[in-house]
């Protein structure tokens, strides 16, 4: 079955960028998608298709994909984005999400 | 405002049976595709089940596939989710979450979930 690795931690300064990879097998050729989660919260999606962002969410989250890897990048990372960060593709008729990043500001 | 709202969850035994909903607003509900994600306590999300807006197209995860079994009611703005022969590795928070056509496969919209405990 498809699978979509994430690095379970990543650390950052306040101001500086945080960049959080999620490898799988030819990601670049499905569309990716990031969800922050805070905790006791519900998941909300931060970046769809590869590098778009909803309405609402601030322009330093971005995102990109291509070969093999897809990278959320939080830009002047605010001590707010603090949270655990979820890959998401679809595979044929299935959705496969990453294991997680815990994003920590320090 | 866009709300979903799960309920059902509970405690309940192994082998036993549970039937959550999800009950939508603030969207024309019949037009959107919807999901149900499971996140394990202290654990990642794991997504369950699809249903198209119509009901025809449904797909699920191997791990449920035959226990689970997700349906709609778009007269009443509703998703349900059956589930049998409920394990211990089922205990869990529910969500279930939408998308429209327009973000290519990402949940847009997520209720706040419902806790399931499976135990004796």
């Amino acid at each position: 079955s498809y699978e979509l690795i994430q690095p379970p931690s990543v650390s950052v300064s306040p101001g500086q960028t945080a960049s959080i990879t999620c490898s799988g097998d030819k990601l670049g050729d499905k569309d990716a998608c990031w969800y922050q989660q805070k905790p006791g919260q519900s998941p909300v999606l931060v970046i769809y298709q590869d590098n778009k962002r909803p309405s609402g969410i601030p322009e330093r989250f971005s995102g990109s994909n291509s070969g093999n890897t897809a990278t959320l990048t939080i830009s002047g990372t605010q001590a707010m984005d603090e949270a655990d960060y979820y890959c998401q593709a679809w595979d044929s008729s299935t959705v496969v999400f990453g294991g997680g990043t815990r994003l920590t500001v320090l | 405002e866009v709300q979903l709202v799960e309920s059902g969850g509970g405690l309940v035994q192994p082998g036993g049976s549970l039937r959550l909903s999800c009950a939508a607003s603030g969207f024309i509900f019949s037009s959107y595709e919807m999901n149900w994600v499971r996140q394990a306590p202290g654990k990642g999300l794991e997504w369950l089940s699809y249903i198209i807006s119509s009901g025809a197209t449904i797909y699920y995860a191997d791990s449920v596939k035959g226990r689970f079994s997700i349906s709609r009611d778009n007269a009443k703005n509703s998703l349900y989710l059956q589930m049998h022969s409920l394990r211990a590795e089922d205990t869990a928070v529910y969500y279930c979450a939408g998308h429209g056509g327009y973000t290519y496969g990402a949940f847009e919209f997520w209720g706040r979930g419902t806790l399931v405990t499976v135990s004796s």
